[in-house]
């Protein structure tokens, strides 16, 4: 069965732009978390979403969107990109948030460079 | 105080030693517990999950549970080379709540 997908791996923007980070979960999880992980320390928790309704919301700026589709994939957006947003963004899946011994699997991330 | 803790290291150990990291948390109701392998530039990877007090073993990994001390610790047996990566502590503090993470711990395993 296929793990976790993001996609673009590598990401390119300028200052200013807008981008969209796209994952998909394992077959059968119908949660999906977004984390933002620079060099040198853990993720940062920006979403999470089960069945297509926002379950949490870390501690960033209303730049950053995100929204879960019918077959549980999920985007994330950011718009007005600064310099900080560079880093790696990383997608986890799981089965059902409310259970907490359920644990995240993470995607490969999508690596995002701002110039 | 940081709601999870670990050292950032580096650890440095001799291939084939055990290598312990340690990881404190401070919400007393946490639930369940991960440990999770980072290898530079990639994504983390779930090698351990622990939810009760005592050890849980698992090949040459053992996690350890202490939840009266607040401390959750792995354990690597026989260090590899390909050991080497930075070690996530993740705790679930249930509830519907969102995972903590450490900033996790660096290993480096010399050969």
């Amino acid at each position: 069965d296929a793990g976790v997908t993001q996609s673009p791996t590598h990401l390119i923007k300028t200052r200013g732009q807008h981008v969209t980070l796209r994952c998909s979960p394992i077959s059968g999880h119908k949660s999906v978390s977004w984390y933002q992980q620079v060099l040198g320390q853990g993720p940062q928790f920006i979403f999470q979403y089960y069945e297509k309704e926002e379950r949490g919301r870390g501690n960033f700026p209303d730049r950053f969107s995100a929204r879960q589709f019918p077959n549980y994939s999920s985007e994330l957006n950011v718009n007005a990109l600064l310099l900080g947003d560079s880093a790696l963004y990383l997608c986890a899946s799981s089965f059902d948030p409310s259970y907490s011994n359920q644990p995240q699997h993470f995607g490969d991330g999508t690596r995002l460079s701002i110039l | 105080q940081k709601e999870v803790e670990q050292n950032s290291g580096p650890l440095s150990v001799p291939e084939g030693a055990i290598a312990s990291l340690n990881c404190t948390y401070s919400d007393r109701v946490s639930q369940s517990f991960f440990w999770y392998r980072q290898y530079s530039g990639k994504s983390p990877e779930l090698i351990m999950s622990i939810y009760s007090n005592g050890d849980k073993e698992d090949g040459r990994f053992t996690a350890q549970l202490n939840k009266a001390s607040q401390y959750v610790s792995l354990l690597i047996r026989d260090s590899q080379p390909s050991d080497s990566a930075t070690y996530l502590c993740a705790v679930s503090p249930g509830n519907n709540r969102k995972l903590i993470w450490g900033l996790g711990t660096s290993l480096a395993v010399n050969p």
